[in-house]
């Protein structure tokens, strides 16, 4: 049962395009949300996170939105960089914090930035 | 600071053979967690650890695998009599605290390959 949701598997924008990343989730305790940035021979990298209370959090280019409601969060980049380009990983937590606090991915989403 | 360390980083084991995989963690991070990538899969969490102790290891197989975190050395995840459906590859990931899931940095991952 794939609790967290990466429908499509890849995407492909212009440089200095906006890129929209989305993910589902369908567990209901998950209140913590964070994206990840992987590139090939590398293991993931911590990008921006959400806490559930809050509906917006922005870091650079970089804003994830997250609408509860939905069980829906979406990651956008602008404006895009080639250098963007790699496999983006969507991942929750039940909690912010504390012990026992892991993570669950999705599949992730192989986005290409066109120069 | 050098960060999370893994290796091998690519291992190859013949089916029935044991495989070991080393993590080291950050300079003065104490908390351990192993992640298993299935091709064409998002990261599962297998296994939370501290210095000596096993905080939650939900995700992992009940059998033939196993990790340890000893007082000193590297965290080791152990894979007995290895199937081809072991072949993924794993990343391990360590914090300061355990506190913040943000602050888990992951290593490059071992890629294990069963013939």
């Amino acid at each position: 049962d794939q609790q967290v949701k990466q429908n499509s598997p890849s995407l492909s924008v212009q440089e200095g395009r906006i890129s929209i990343l989305n993910c589902d989730y369908t567990n209901s305790m998950f209140d913590y949300f964070l994206w990840y940035k992987k590139y090939p021979a590398e293991g993931p990298t911590f990008l921006i996170s959400i806490s559930s209370i809050k509906d917006k959090n922005e870091d650079g280019r970089f804003t994830v939105f997250l609408n509860k409601s939905a069980k829906h969060l979406s990651l956008h980049i602008v404006p895009s960089q080639p250098g963007d380009s790699a496999v983006y990983f969507c991942a929750a937590s039940a909690r912010e914090t504390g012990a026992n606090s892991k993570l669950t991915f999705g599949k992730g989403i192989t986005l290409s930035v066109r120069p | 600071n050098a960060g999370v360390m893994q290796n091998p980083r690519h291992l190859v084991r013949r089916r029935g053979q044991e495989a070991r995989l080393r993590c080291s963690p950050m300079k003065g991070h104490s908390h351990v967690y192993w992640y298993r990538q299935l091709p064409e899969e998002g990261l599962k969490f297998m296994v939370y650890l501290q210095k000596e102790n096993i905080i939650d290891e939900s995700g992992m197989p009940k059998e033939r695998f196993s990790a340890e975190f000893p007082k000193e050395g590297p965290s080791i995840l152990r894979i007995q009599q290895v199937v081809r459906g072991d072949s993924a590859a794993y990343f391990c990931a360590s914090s300061l605290s355990g506190a913040l899931l943000s602050e888990q940095y992951f290593g490059p991952g071992t890629r294990l390959t069963v013939t």
